[in-house]
């Protein structure tokens, strides 16, 4: 059964604070995402990796950093936490270099509620 | 980006009656892929569609790829309690990344 596991379901954090989300996928595919779901928005794409230690901006990049080290886990990195950026925060796999499959399944964690104080 | 619209974004209906939620976007999309999010969990694929005009079904549910690809539907025939939830298109640019639109909460009442 593949598997995309974020560490915490929910967290609470003081504006200023450094936060680490962190992901990890067992299914040993290329690409992962962080996306951030807010009600009436959908899904928006804060970052995406296609190769460890390779990172690519996604649509809402600011105020956010992210770390590949290991082909398995992504982490998103709240560099100062805001009151806006309290939101579901959802990861995800994929499988498919730019070479190979396209129109692939990507697997979603069970994501992260964040409210920052 | 690329935008995807989706609607209605809200939806209730009666278990029993039929319903279609639309996808459409001004951008040509190499996939598109519906999904669906419970609560408390993250979205699961339903389908894949990538050719223009295909038409896929699953069970009580059919999707429809538009022509030109830029535009998808998802309709449910005989809708079921346990069809609630909230559906997700999303159009995949290239062989990584996906543009989501903003989702349909469906309720379907008993």
């Amino acid at each position: 059964d593949v598997k995309v596991t974020q560490s915490s379901r929910y967290l609470v954090k003081r504006t200023g604070e450094k936060v680490f989300l962190e992901c990890v996928q067992d299914m040993d595919h290329e690409n992962m995402f962080w996306y951030r779901q807010d009600p009436g928005l959908g899904l928006r794409l804060i970052y995406f990796s296609y190769d460890v230690k390779m990172k690519e901006k996604g649509d809402i990049p600011e105020g956010y950093s992210v770390s590949r080290e290991k082909k398995e886990r992504f982490s998103l990195i709240l560099e100062s936490a805001s009151t806006n950026q309290t939101s579901m925060y959802l990861c995800a796999s994929k499988e498919g270099a730019i070479s190979r499959v396209m129109n692939t399944e990507a697997f979603f964690g069970q994501g992260t509620r964040l409210t920052v104080v | 980006t690329q935008l995807l619209e989706q609607s209605p974004q809200f939806l209730s209906i009666q278990e029993g009656e039929n319903l279609t939620v639309y996808c459409n976007s001004s951008s040509v999309f190499s996939s598109l892929q519906w999904y669906r999010q419970e609560p408390g969990e993250g979205p699961v694929l339903l389908v894949t569609v990538v050719t223009g005009g295909e038409v896929k079904k699953l069970k009580r549910l059919t999707f429809q790829f538009g022509d030109a690809r830029k535009d998808s539907s998802l309709h449910i025939t005989a809708a079921q309690p346990g069809d609630t939830g909230l559906y997700l298109c999303a159009g995949g640019q290239g062989a990584q990344k996906l543009v989501f639109g903003q989702g349909t909460r469906l309720t379907i009442n008993p």
